[in-house]
């Protein structure tokens, strides 16, 4: 089946240094989206990032993102954390070619902690 | 103002009871969705619907039955309930079709405890 894999559960990274929260899958979709989603603590998961481009950055809030097929990742990076960051962030994909594209298929989840 | 709204926030039941998780969207979106969180789990599709038809179930018990009386709505009804139905239950919407609108928005969640 069809999956995502974000290998952190917590990443804790100081305000103003860079962070990199990782992302990789396994589909059998030939078209396919990705998104970023951040839920903010009490708030409803929103998204932060979408690509279905292989090789093309992506960048919405200082934070940026691109799809590598050859290494099926799709990496979430921002070169300077803010302690307004801090919130859980879901990588997922979707199938593009059929009506259902809205079936997301999510990872675990990466919560990020940005500390002074 | 939230533009999905998810009744009640929090709730509590007793094993064996029956609940209903309220949905509405006022985004003017044709698809709703319900998604469950579980503790250590990543989120869960369970169903999705179009036009008030269920296009997609990938919930295995039929104790879970998605209900819509309008367009804007989409309530769970949860019979049975078990400790293990314990979850933040989301709802989503979005309007398939639209290419700048090809992504789901949330409502904040209606987080069960099954005692």
């Amino acid at each position: 089946g069809d999956s995502v894999t974000q290998t952190e559960g917590l990443v804790t990274v100081t305000e103003g240094l860079p962070v990199k929260l990782n992302c990789t899958y396994q589909t059998t979709y030939l078209t396919i989206a990705f998104f970023w989603y951040v839920q903010y603590l009490n708030e409803a998961p929103q998204v932060l990032l979408k690509s279905s481009t292989d090789n093309k950055r992506t960048e919405h809030q200082g934070f940026h993102a691109t799809l590598h097929k050859s290494s099926s990742s799709f990496h979430l990076q921002k070169s300077s954390a803010q302690l307004s960051d801090s919130a859980l962030y879901y990588c997922a994909l979707s199938d593009i070619a059929s009506s259902s594209f809205s079936k997301l298929v999510f990872g675990q989840g990466t919560s990020l902690s940005v500390v002074p | 103002d939230p533009k999905i709204i998810q009744k009640p926030k929090y709730l509590v039941a007793v094993t064996g009871s029956e609940k209903i998780l309220i949905c509405e969207q006022y985004l003017g979106h044709n698809a709703m969705y319900w998604y469950r969180q579980s503790a250590k789990k990543p989120l869960e599709f369970m169903f999705s619907y179009s036009y008030q038809k269920l296009m997609d179930n990938q919930t295995a018990s039929s104790r879970f039955q998605p209900q819509s009386s309008k367009k804007n709505h989409l309530d769970l009804q949860i019979t049975a309930l078990k400790p293990d139905d314990s979850a933040t239950y989301f709802c989503a919407s979005s309007q398939p079709g639209q290419p700048s609108n090809e992504r789901l928005f949330f409502g904040h969640g209606t987080k069960l405890s099954v005692l």
